[in-house]
């Protein structure tokens, strides 16, 4: 089936600095979206991309779907401490149903005060 | 609103008893789904239903048994658990026909089976 590469696994930073991550796919995406995950929470939707090219924000948050529609990156500037959590990629397969998502394996995020 | 719903928060279970786990939304929505969480894995996709009387299968469906008899509950149902099953499960739910940012995730249920 298919499946989403994430990176990094994890990262430990220092308060202020920029986070950058990303996805990549063996197969074509229509939707690509960010998710934040904390503890014992479910994933809250940060950024839905939906055309190749787009370059969004959200705040601090900055998200791209790549030009192959096999990519997305997410970056995050001037990190703050409640921005730890668990980021996940999702691309969303109209080939499939609507709706229907498949995630990657998440980037866990530190930050050191 | 009160979003998307789950019971239980938390369950334990001896393997092969069964159980139901309890999901409700009271935004109207159509498509409602179930996935699994597994330790430094993403989500995946067990069932989904894109309407009342409606559901298919996802990724892994295998020991899990869904219905949708109303628009506002969607119950994933463990016939016979087993220790693979443990795991966190997650209810969505988001309008057909809305875009995907309209997805709502409820909190999860923790499930353990021993």
């Amino acid at each position: 089936g298919q499946q989403l590469n994430q990176s990094p696994q994890s990262m430990f930073i220092q308060e202020g600095e920029d986070v950058s991550m990303n996805c990549t796919s063996s197969s074509i995406f229509n939707t690509w979206l960010w998710y934040k995950q904390d503890p014992g929470e479910g994933p809250v939707l940060l950024i839905a991309l939906y055309k190749a090219g787009e370059l969004t924000s959200n705040g601090r948050l900055t998200a791209q779907f790549g030009t192959t529609r096999k990519d997305s990156f997410l970056n995050i500037s001037a990190s703050i401490p409640s921005d730890v959590g668990i980021y996940f990629c999702a691309g969303e397969d109209y080939g499939g149903s609507q709706g229907n998502l498949i995630f990657g394996k998440g980037t866990k995020l530190s930050v050191k005060p | 609103n009160a979003g998307v719903t789950q019971t239980p928060k938390f369950q334990v279970l001896k393997t092969g008893q069964s159980m139901t786990l309890q999901c409700a939304q009271d935004m109207n929505h159509e498509y409602m789904s179930w996935y699994r969480q597994d330790p430094g894995m993403g989500l995946r996709l067990i069932h989904y239903s894109v309407g009342a009387g409606i559901t298919d299968q996802g990724e892994v469906p295998n020991g899990y048994n869904v219905s949708r008899s109303t628009t506002e509950d969607f119950p994933l149902r463990l016939l016979s658990a087993a220790p693979s099953q443990t795991s966190v499960y997650f209810c969505a739910s988001f309008p057909s026909g809305g875009v995907i940012n309209e997805q709502f995730f409820g909190p999860g249920t923790r499930l353990t089976v021993l």
